[in-house]
């Protein structure tokens, strides 16, 4: 079974609609992280979480939110998706120990379209 | 703030070709740098990384120099597959920033046989 898993992976909702993506991982690490992907610009960090009660903003945070409801799951909110949030999400984790703390692993990706 | 760019694609190289794709960065402080690997349809994979100057990082024939003299960290492989086919993602992570990457735009290799 993949160490990080993110569910849906595709999902296609109009504009205006509220959206959540899962994310679980069992890689037992504290750090998640949520990054878009969108052709020629590469990933961009939305929000990170490095426990359960630490939650921040990336570069683009805004336009969405994000639960980490155990150190196992971090969901990404669109309160009201538009058609420019249409994308590639990424979830990714770290360790916050050990040598490979610099070291992400990442999700399979959802992608989402906005009509 | 911290930067990455990447040589602009896509390539297309023919297998066994030498692979070039040139990275350079802009960071304050010390950072790591990592090549990333995605396939199509799949998430990201650490190819491979290196985290002071004048390591090598390798993995899969693939390496990379960390050179601070030029802010660079091309990635090479002397001899390509059809399976290298992929986007590769160059990567900075600021040790003192809270272990974020910040990614390159992406380079999209294609391996014809």
């Amino acid at each position: 079974d993949a160490d990080v898993t993110q569910t849906p992976r595709n999902r296609i909702t109009k504009t205006g609609k509220r959206i959540m993506l899962e994310c679980s991982q069992t890689k037992g690490h504290d750090r998640m992280y949520w990054y878009r992907q969108d052709p020629g610009l590469g990933l961009r960090l939305i929000y990170y979480s490095f426990d359960v009660k630490d939650i921040n903003k990336g570069e683009i945070s805004d336009g969405y939110s994000v639960s980490r409801q155990a150190q196992a799951k971090f969901s990404l909110s669109l309160e009201s998706a538009i058609p420019n949030q249409t994308a590639l999400y990424f979830c990714a984790t770290s360790d916050l120990k050990g040598d490979e703390t610099d070291t992400q692993y990442f999700g399979p990706g959802t992608r989402l379209t906005v009509l | 703030g911290d930067s990455v760019t990447q040589m602009e694609g896509p390539v297309t190289l023919s297998e066994e070709a030498f692979l070039t794709i040139n990275c350079t960065y802009t960071a304050t402080g010390y950072p790591s740098l990592f090549w990333y690997v995605q396939y199509p349809g799949e998430g990201l994979q650490l190819l491979l990384k290196a985290t002071k100057a004048d390591d090598k990082g390798s993995n899969k024939g693939f390496e990379a120099t960390y050179r601070k003299e030029t802010t660079s960290f091309h990635l090479e492989k002397g001899s390509v597959q059809v399976s290298d086919s992929a986007v590769y993602f160059c990567a900075l992570s600021d040790p003192q920033g809270a272990q974020k990457l910040v990614f390159g735009q992406g380079t999209r290799l294609t391996i014809n046989p």
